[in-house]
């Protein structure tokens, strides 16, 4: 079970939008609409961002949106902010109840 | 509020087994399964598997299936994940985290316990 896979970074400057990619395959992400996105900073926890028909967890920004077509889901950030900068993650179900990561993308605002 | 508290970080030698928790509180654990995820130093993050706490239901990754367990206790609303021998690759930051039944979202963490294995 390969983890899905990301660009190992992406960088922007103050107030652009990035898309982060995450690849699978027709027995993951192209099969189930259950793709979820996570935050996560350095010494934290990761962080609940993002699942598409769900509403966004409290506290988490409306520049935050996803998208999903064929094996690849994607997660833009708009008005890219200092904050941001972070790892992030994708997350979906693969099949047979397992589940899987994507390898994690770090982005940096310039 | 809803949250999970994990047991503390812990230093062991190859060989030695290990149990940690993470026990849930301000939820029903019906609706719930508690995951746990590893993440060794500097990498990211890797599902291992999680436990229906209502009917201890388990799901493992065939990346860790037969190398932990995973358990729980309906009593204190806790999962346990658990080595019987550790291996230095075993050393890593381990999350547990509540997933929601259905979408599978893990919508809350714990704050992690860190495991150390050296000779």
């Amino acid at each position: 079970q390969s983890a899905l896979t990301q660009p190992a970074s992406l960088s922007g400057f103050p107030g652009q939008s990035i898309t982060i990619s995450c690849t699978g395959t027709s027995s993951d992400i192209g099969s189930y609409n259950l793709v979820s996105w996570y935050q996560q900073h350095p010494g934290k926890p990761p962080k609940f961002i993002f699942f598409e028909g769900r509403e966004r967890p409290s506290g988490v920004s409306n520049r935050f949106s996803a998208s999903k077509s064929g094996n690849t889901a994607s997660l833009t950030i708009s008005g890219l902010q200092a904050d941001d900068e972070a790892d992030y993650y994708c997350f979906s179900y693969a099949g047979s109840n397992t589940f899987v990561f994507g390898g994690g993308t770090t982005v940096a605002v310039l | 509020e809803v949250q999970l508290v994990q047991s503390g970080a812990e230093v062991k030698k190859p060989g030695e087994s290990l149990k940690i928790s993470c026990k849930g509180s301000g939820y029903s654990r019906s609706s719930y399964w508690i995951g746990w995820v590893r993440q060794m130093p500097g990498k990211g993050l890797e599902w291992m598997g999680d436990i229906y706490l209502s009917d201890s239901d388990t799901r493992y990754s065939p990346s860790f299936q037969g190398q932990v367990t995973i358990s729980a206790d309906k009593s204190t609303n806790s999962a346990h994940l658990q080595w019987s021998s550790l291996k230095a690759s075993d050393t890593a930051m381990y999350w547990c985290a509540r997933q929601e039944a259905g979408s599978d979202v893990f919508d809350v963490w714990g704050q992690g316990t860190m495991v150390i294995v050296s000779a």
